[in-house]
């Protein structure tokens, strides 16, 4: 069966500080990939996704960055954190033209 | 893209039925409507999908207008492991292989009273 990681569960970073959070998923191989955030009491927004090794499409000009080292690896970084980059972040993975999309634990990110 | 209309809350008894309304009146041919639902603290998880005909599953029904402007999300026994945000998605049919891009509202929240 297919299992999705994400870490770290928690982070408090400062402003101004790097941002790095990881995704992998188990049990499947070329996953499509993406990167999700909800800040408080707002619908998910996407951030990146990627269809394949080293390719990311952006959402949403801002200061995060999304790459894909990896077949089923995500990272999601940042050089310099706002408070604004604070939020829940999610990844989730889809199999190839399937229909349903799954999520992992999500990171609560807190950006101080 | 076309936009979903869902109320902002809801409650419901423990083991009865649950109907959650979903307005999409600008839906266009090619839609998939989409639910999801999202658990506190957790990651929003696949309930079920139509396009044109009404749905089952084990988790739900999914019931869709005859004019695809409304759908409605059943849940036939309500149980307190059902309470959670749930959000109508619109997804393009031909928006081709990869994007498969999922646009989130607010959604309705369920709360299931024991």
């Amino acid at each position: 069966s297919q299992t999705i990681h994400q870490w770290p569960a928690t982070l408090v970073q400062p402003v101004g500080s790097p941002l790095s959070l990881e995704c992998t998923v188990e049990g499947t191989s070329n996953p499509n990939l993406y990167w999700y955030r909800q800040a408080a009491g707002r619908g998910l927004q996407l951030l990146f996704y990627s269809v394949g090794i080293g390719q990311i499409s952006s959402e949403v000009p801002q200061n995060l960055s999304a790459s894909r080292p990896q077949d089923r690896q995500f990272i999601l970084s940042s050089k310099k954190l706002l408070l604004s980059d604070s939020g829940f972040y999610l990844c989730a993975w889809r199999r190839g033209e399937a229909y349903e999309q799954y999520f992992g634990p999500g990171t609560r990110l807190t950006v101080t | 893209d076309a936009k979903t209309t869902q109320p902002n809350s809801m409650e419901s008894n423990e083991e009865e039925p649950v109907h959650l309304p979903c307005n999409h009146s600008t839906i266009s041919g090619t839609d998939y409507i989409h639910w999801y639902r999202q658990l506190p603290s957790q990651g929003p998880e696949y309930v079920i999908h139509g396009l044109t005909s009404n749905v089952n599953n084990r988790m739900a029904s999914l019931a869709i207008a005859e004019d695809r402007k409304s759908s409605t999300l059943i849940l036939h026994r309500a149980t307190l492991r059902d309470a959670a945000v749930y959000y109508c998605i619109l997804r393009r049919g031909n928006s081709g292989a990869g994007s498969y891009q999922l646009t989130f509202g607010k959604g309705t929240k369920l709360s299931v009273i024991p």
